[in-house]
């Protein structure tokens, strides 16, 4: 079946340091959106991504759609504390109308 | 202020009880959703409503049981044919189908089996 895979599943960087999280798609998505959770806490909507090749920047936080629409990354610049959390993808699942989420990166980051 | 509000926010049961969890949304949402999130699991989709009276089994529907009289409510049943319900549940809302538009979701509520 369809599957939205994230890596890697965990990532420990330093306060400062670049941090990027991968999501591969086994189909071809519509589009592809990003959320995080705090820890403790729910999903939040980031953004989503629509065109083949698209690139959207938030502040430090940058997303990128594949040109195949099978794939997507989000990189964070400088990370701080505040970006600690789990970044989760999530793509359309057929035409069912709802989404399949891949497992999530867990981000800390040390001060 | 709109938003959608889960409870409880912990609920401890013994094996063998059925528990329903609260999902109310005052966002005019057509869409509901439940989530089950376990470590390193991700989220798993439960069931779907995108209208009243109408819902949609997920990727885990085996021992859970929902409802939607009501636009605003989708309460989930967790019934003891669930064998290992111990999670945390996360319900969300969305415009239109969700795939098109984010997904707003509750605060949670976490259950724990005893």
């Amino acid at each position: 079946g369809q599957q939205v895979m994230q890596i890697p599943q965990y990532q420990h960087v330093q306060e400062g340091e670049d941090f990027t999280t991968y999501c591969n798609s086994s189909t071809t998505l519509s589009n592809i959106q990003w959320y995080k959770q705090r820890p403790g806490g729910h999903p939040v909507f980031l953004i989503q991504l629509v065109k083949s090749g698209e690139v959207k920047k938030q502040k430090r936080l940058t997303f990128q759609f594949g040109e195949a629409k099978k794939n997507s990354s989000l990189h964070i610049t400088a990370t701080q504390t505040t970006d600690v959390g789990t970044y989760f993808c999530a793509g359309p699942k057929g035409s069912q109308g709802n989404l399949i989420f891949g497992k999530g990166t867990k981000l800390s980051v040390k001060p | 202020d709109g938003g959608i509000t889960q409870s409880p926010k912990y609920l401890f049961r013994k094996e063998g009880q059925n528990v329903t969890l609260s999902c109310e949304q005052n966002l005019n949402h057509d869409a509901m959703y439940w989530y089950r999130q376990d470590p390193g699991q991700g989220l798993r989709l439960i069931y779907y409503s995108q209208i009243v009276n109408d819902f949609q089994k997920g990727d885990i529907a085996e021992g859970y049981s929902v409802s939607r009289e009501k636009k605003e409510s989708f309460p989930l049943t967790v019934t003891s044919a669930q064998k290992n319900p111990t999670a945390f549940y996360l319900c969300a809302s969305s415009i239109g189908s969700g795939v098109s538009g984010e997904l707003f979701f509750g605060e949670g509520s976490r259950l724990t089996v005893l």
